[in-house]
């Protein structure tokens, strides 16, 4: 696609449930982030995937939170056991890599609201 | 490890006069510095990016930022503010690989009539 295409875009979800956010690249790009940003605050960051190599999961909060990326291309965030303080938007965002300062491109979000 | 500060969460300025949006940064190596806008329930756009190459950039909206590496910062500027400007403007560093991308926490430009 012409963009970073995320879903669902909004998403309420009771306590406890499980849920899953959807990521699809532009095509060709071989990064893959995801962040988070909470209300009133700046983005936090979760996860990333590069190619085949073993993805930067240091930004992940809990062991509640996990992403895949399959095929090198579509991605997924899952979070178990929702909590209130998951709710959030949850931005992808890729990106070409090889040269330096490659612009990264973001996703409109998926807004989560765990009630 | 490498990180950013934005000086001020909260800029407010009047229609037509200068807009300046602080930011500092660390990074081990040579950095590339971006900033971003994020306008209300929208994603976020790139409005400029460093990336060794002049130290003046100019981007999208006539938004500009300078590289000072004696200074390790890259505030953002424009000349005249627009209403349309009022947004949430995020400064990020990244490493060389761009593979390890901070976000600061951002600051919000009020645009008064």
């Amino acid at each position: 696609g012409a963009g970073v295409s995320q879903s669902p875009s909004n998403k309420v979800t009771e306590k406890g449930k499980d849920v899953e956010l959807r990521c699809d690249p532009i095509s060709g790009h071989t990064a893959l982030y995801w962040y988070r940003q909470s209300l009133g605050q700046g983005l936090e960051f979760l996860i990333y995937f590069q190619g085949n190599s073993a993805p930067d999961k240091s930004g992940l909060p809990s062991d509640r939170f996990s992403a895949e990326r399959t095929g090198g291309s579509v991605s997924t965030l899952t979070i178990q056991r929702t909590q209130q303080e998951d709710s959030a938007v949850y931005l992808c965002a890729s990106s070409l890599v090889g040269a330096p300062g490659n612009t990264i491109y973001f996703g409109e979000g998926s807004w989560l609201t765990v009630v | 490890a490498q990180s950013v500060t934005q000086l001020d969460s909260h800029v407010s300025v009047s229609e037509g006069t200068p807009v300046l949006l602080r930011c500092n940064y660390s990074s081990s190596y040579s950095p590339s510095l971006f900033w971003y806008v994020q306008h209300p329930n929208k994603g976020l756009q790139l409005l400029l990016k460093y990336t060794s190459a002049a130290t003046l950039v100019k981007g999208i909206n006539g938004f500009e930022a300078e590289f000072k590496k004696s200074e390790t910062s890259f505030h953002l500027t424009k000349p005249s503010a627009h209403m349309s400007d009022a947004a949430e403007y995020f400064c990020v560093v990244s490493s060389r690989n761009n593979n390890d991308m901070r976000f600061g926490a951002g600051t919000r430009l009020t645009v008064k009539p």
